[in-house]
């Protein structure tokens, strides 16, 4: 079974620092581009950004939003994706869900169950 | 980046009814958009594919049309685990953007 696992949310100060995990299993996660998607409580979706696979020489892309703040960063040899936040704002209090194009056609068609971030002193 | 545009933004109908949505793109997308539910506290799911094409699995009374910058998205005959929030997403280009929503409930 096609699975995405994501870990690492929590209650976080203004300025403070955050890393969160996306578990794969059940698919040849080094094949495949990796994105993060959130949604802020009672809003809707936004795309956070995208690793590309070692063939794309795994370069990345983020949503300005976050550029200069977030890192995405995979490692492929423990099938697992990483987004590093750092200078977290309120404004990025949201759960956050790691999502994949598995079949190529350009669509989110697996993601995770999601894991909240709280930005608040 | 590309706008996407939903309305309404909710609606309540009656079991059985005809539910329609409609998405705008601030440019023309082809046919590059996909449709996605999302029930509360779960993840999105992807229902409609490449503007109009059924993701395996999902009943045949969600479909989706359109090309360029308008696209519907139609339940023809609302369940009552239809009950969600639907979005639009273009993938013309990056940053890949989202409409706001459409929330669904029953009359």
């Amino acid at each position: 079974e096609v699975q995405l696992v994501e870990s690492g949310g929590g209650l976080v100060q203004p300025g403070g620092s955050l890393r969160l995990s996306c578990a794969a299993s059940g698919f040849t996660f080094s094949d495949h581009y990796m994105d993060w998607v959130r949604q802020a409580p009672g809003k809707g979706l936004e795309w956070v950004g995208r690793t590309r696979n070692k063939a794309n020489s795994y370069t990345t892309e983020y949503a300005a939003s976050v550029k200069g703040r977030f890192t995405i960063s995979r490692d492929d040899s423990k099938n697992s994706l990483y987004l590093q936040m750092n200078s977290l704002k309120t404004e990025d209090t949201a759960v956050y869900y790691c999502a994949i194009d598995f079949w190529s056609r350009d669509a989110f068609d697996i993601w995770g169950q999601g894991t909240m971030v709280t930005v608040s002193s | 980046d590309i706008q996407m545009t939903q309305s309404p933004s909710s609606l309540s109908a009656s079991v059985g009814d005809r539910v329609t949505i409609t998405c705008q793109a601030s440019q023309d997308i082809s046919n590059y958009l996909n449709w996605y539910q999302q029930k509360p506290g779960k993840a999105p799911k992807l229902l409609i594919y490449d503007a109009s094409n059924l993701e395996t699995g999902v009943p045949s009374r969600f479909s989706g049309s359109g090309s360029g910058t308008d696209f519907t998205f139609t339940i023809s005959s609302l369940q009552p685990e239809d009950i969600a929030t639907y979005y639009c997403q273009q993938y013309d280009n990056l940053p890949r953007t989202f409409g706001p929503g459409t929330k669904v409930d029953i009359k």
